[in-house]
């Protein structure tokens, strides 16, 4: 089974910081994706890339970056954290057959 | 009423009931769809999948239906347990060569089921 893997489930940072979330997958999938899930609001497409160095901005791109230097791993920045950051942060990677394995998540507070 | 994108719609069945969860999906080109489901503080997990052509398909306990004509997708889950309850979301692969593999999500709805 493919494995998308969150670097931790549980963050806390100050605003200002900057704060970088990690992904990593094991199934050379082309396609990946970052999320953020807040109540009521069901998941929305922050950025996405389809390739190494590739990305495209998603839904809500403001005040995040992103990084793929290699193909298993898709990186999430936020430059200066602030507290409407806060949230939690999914992952997701998708091959050509079949739809999205998720990470865990990572549940960023942001005070 | 209840605002949009405030409030997720919500199920309650007794343990042993069937259920069934509905979306309605947005894009009449949409070629595949998932059904996820995902537990208090864990990502959404893969449950089952259904191709836009067909109109049935079942899993262990999980049945999808889609009907193409009302742009409408249900999941039915036989016999269900506590371990069911979650928020379940369905997804929509919009079909076409640019989508780069995006889906778009439903908002969810909360099952909750009572011993």
């Amino acid at each position: 089974d493919v494995k998308v893997t969150q670097s931790s489930r549980y963050l806390v940072k100050r605003t200002g910081e900057k704060v970088f979330l990690e992904c990593v997958q094991d199934m050379d999938h082309e396609n990946m994706f970052w999320y953020r899930q807040d109540p009521g609001l069901g998941l929305r497409l922050i950025y996405f890339s389809y390739d190494v160095k590739m990305k495209e901005k998603g839904d809500i791109p403001e005040g995040y970056s992103v990084s793929r230097e290699k193909k298993e791993r898709f990186s999430l920045i936020l430059e200066s954290a602030s507290t409407n950051q806060t949230s939690m942060y999914l992952c997701a990677s998708r091959g050509t057959a079949k739809g999205y394995t998720f990470g865990s998540g990572t549940r960023l507070t942001v005070v | 009423g209840e605002s949009v994108g405030l409030h997720l719609p919500t199920l309650s069945v007794q343990e042993g009931d069937n259920s069934i969860i509905n979306c309605a999906y947005s894009n009449s080109a949409s070629d595949y769809f998932i059904w996820y489901k995902q537990e208090s503080g864990k990502g959404p997990q893969f449950i089952i999948d259904i191709r836009s052509n067909m109109d049935k398909r079942q899993g262990q306990r999980v049945t999808v239906l889609l009907n193409k004509t009302v742009k409408h997708l249900s999941l039915q889950i036989a016999a269900t347990q506590p371990g069911d309850s979650a928020v379940y979301f369905c997804a929509e692969n919009p079909g076409g060569g640019t989508s780069y593999g995006k889906l778009t999500f439903g908002q969810g709805t909360i099952l909750t089921v009572h011993p």
